[in-house]
């Protein structure tokens, strides 16, 4: 059971590029989530999803996107990478009532 | 006022000791309530649900005081492994079914 899923696990990019962060759940829960988190803060809620077929913007969604291409999958994209947008990018999901589950992280650089 | 609020430490104890860390949230309506561990640049994971009889997991103690609205971790005999950052997190049935997380609190067991 792999729980969150998050690829790539790494990546590098030039100012500009654009590039999309995957994320799949095995758990059949509806809500997904994306977050950052930069050196010695906390998380901070970039998009969320409460259920397939919605998506909302959270506390820092600027430069971002996002697709729920189903129940499993929660996809971020950046249009045009900015220095800015370097962090550590975690994906979560959860069921009502219940507590999140994370996946291990895309550690992005942005040249 | 921030929704959660914890004192980021850092706590820096001996092995052995007893620790505890204190969390306050704003929300009134919030219905769940759990601690989760975040260990240095990997993903937060659960540590416990704080039920508001209070609750014990082997040497963690979890406390609720809904009237305060405050949340509160025991760690006895501290461990070397316990070394990391303790995120106090709360949720309530809002609309994304979302979490709210504290910014952490660093805890640093030293031999």
């Amino acid at each position: 059971n792999a729980g969150v899923t998050q690829t790539p696990k790494f990546q590098v990019l030039k100012t500009g590029q654009s590039m999309t962060l995957q994320c799949a759940q095995d758990m059949n829960h509806n809500s997904m989530y994306w977050y950052r988190q930069d050196p010695g803060m906390g998380l901070r809620l970039i998009y969320y999803s409460a259920s397939e077929g919605t998506t909302d913007k959270g506390e820092v969604p600027n430069g971002y996107n996002v697709s729920r291409l189903n129940k499993r999958e929660f996809s971020l994209r950046l249009e045009s990478a900015a220095p800015s947008q370097t962090s550590v990018y975690f994906c979560a999901s959860k069921e009502w009532g219940q507590p999140q589950h994370f996946g291990d992280g895309t550690r992005l650089s942005i040249l | 006022r921030k929704e959660v609020e914890q004192d980021p430490g850092p706590f820096n104890v001996p092995e052995g000791a007893t620790v505890a860390f204190n969390c306050t949230y704003s929300n009134s309506a919030s219905q769940s309530f759990f601690w989760y561990r975040q260990d240095c640049r990997k993903e937060p994971k659960l540590l416990m649900s704080v039920y508001s009889s209070g609750n014990e997991d082997g040497r963690f103690t979890a406390q609720l005081n809904r009237a305060s609205q405050y949340i509160s971790l025991l760690i006895r005999d501290s461990k070397l492994s316990d070394s990391a950052t303790y995120l106090c997190v709360v949720g309530g049935f809002n609309a994304g079914n979302m979490l709210t997380f504290g910014g952490g609190t660093r805890l640093m067991v030293k031999p």
